[in-house]
């Protein structure tokens, strides 16, 4: 079966430079979320999207922004790259946004800034 | 404000052992959902169960079993029989349905590591 599809895999950076991360949700899912998963540390829920609208907002910097695109994949767009921002980025997809459909999650992206 | 714990850090058992890790939540909603996922160390998050809140039944999937209570703001997971395969982090992650808010609030994670 089609799973989620994040891109790239691996990405290294430098400070202060930008990053975008794609993630290609699974047929007929319409929602996408972003999670950042420090190291040794839980998920975090950063940002989400239903039917290309923002449906909610959890603590993503103001340096990161989103989109859901007409085909429902998602784009993450990270600037002014920190340290900090060194972590595993997960996107996952559910049919339908109330919480109540699991969220299935790519293999994530994997951020080092150096 | 949604809270899940997994006051196992880390755990350490040997193969054919049973194991269970705990997850303990709090929510103001009477309506919420309830997962499981695994993380082994190549680091994907692999979907086991999701359980909603008015469905306290005990579910059984192979060697893996949950135990949810309301009562106790508890859903347990149960491995039977150990094997190295199940060497993971396993997280306990919390959803509610009302408010708009479908994100998903994880606990910390529990090691399991399990020794030939």
């Amino acid at each position: 079966a089609a799973g989620v599809i994040q891109s790239p895999r691996h990405l290294i950076k430098e400070k202060r430079e930008t990053a975008t991360l794609k993630c290609y949700p699974i047929p007929r899912h319409d929602t996408v979320y972003w999670y950042q998963q420090g190291p040794g540390q839980d998920p975090q829920f950063l940002i989400s999207f239903y039917e290309k609208m923002q449906s909610d907002k959890g603590s993503i910097p103001d340096r990161f922004s989103a989109q859901q695109f007409s085909d429902y994949h998602s784009e993450l767009n990270m600037s002014s790259l920190e340290l900090g921002d060194s972590a595993l980025y997960f996107c996952a997809s559910s049919l339908g946004h109330a919480g109540n459909q699991p969220q299935h999650f790519g293999d994530g992206t994997r951020l080092s800034i150096l | 404000a949604q809270k899940v714990t997994q006051a196992q850090t880390e755990i350490s058992v040997v193969e054919k052992e049973d194991v269970t890790l705990d997850c303990v939540y709090e929510t103001r909603d009477t309506t919420y959902y309830l997962f499981w996922y695994k993380q082994p160390p190549s680091g994907e998050l692999v979907f086991l169960i999701r359980r909603n809140s008015f469905d306290e039944q005990n579910e059984i999937s192979g060697r893996y079993s949950w135990n949810f209570q309301k009562s106790t703001s508890s859903f347990n997971f149960t491995i039977t029989a150990s094997q190295v395969v199940d060497s993971a982090v396993y997280f306990c992650a919390l959803s509610e349905a009302q408010g708009g808010s479908e994100k998903l609030v994880f606990g910390k994670g529990t090691k399991l590591t399990v020794n030939p």
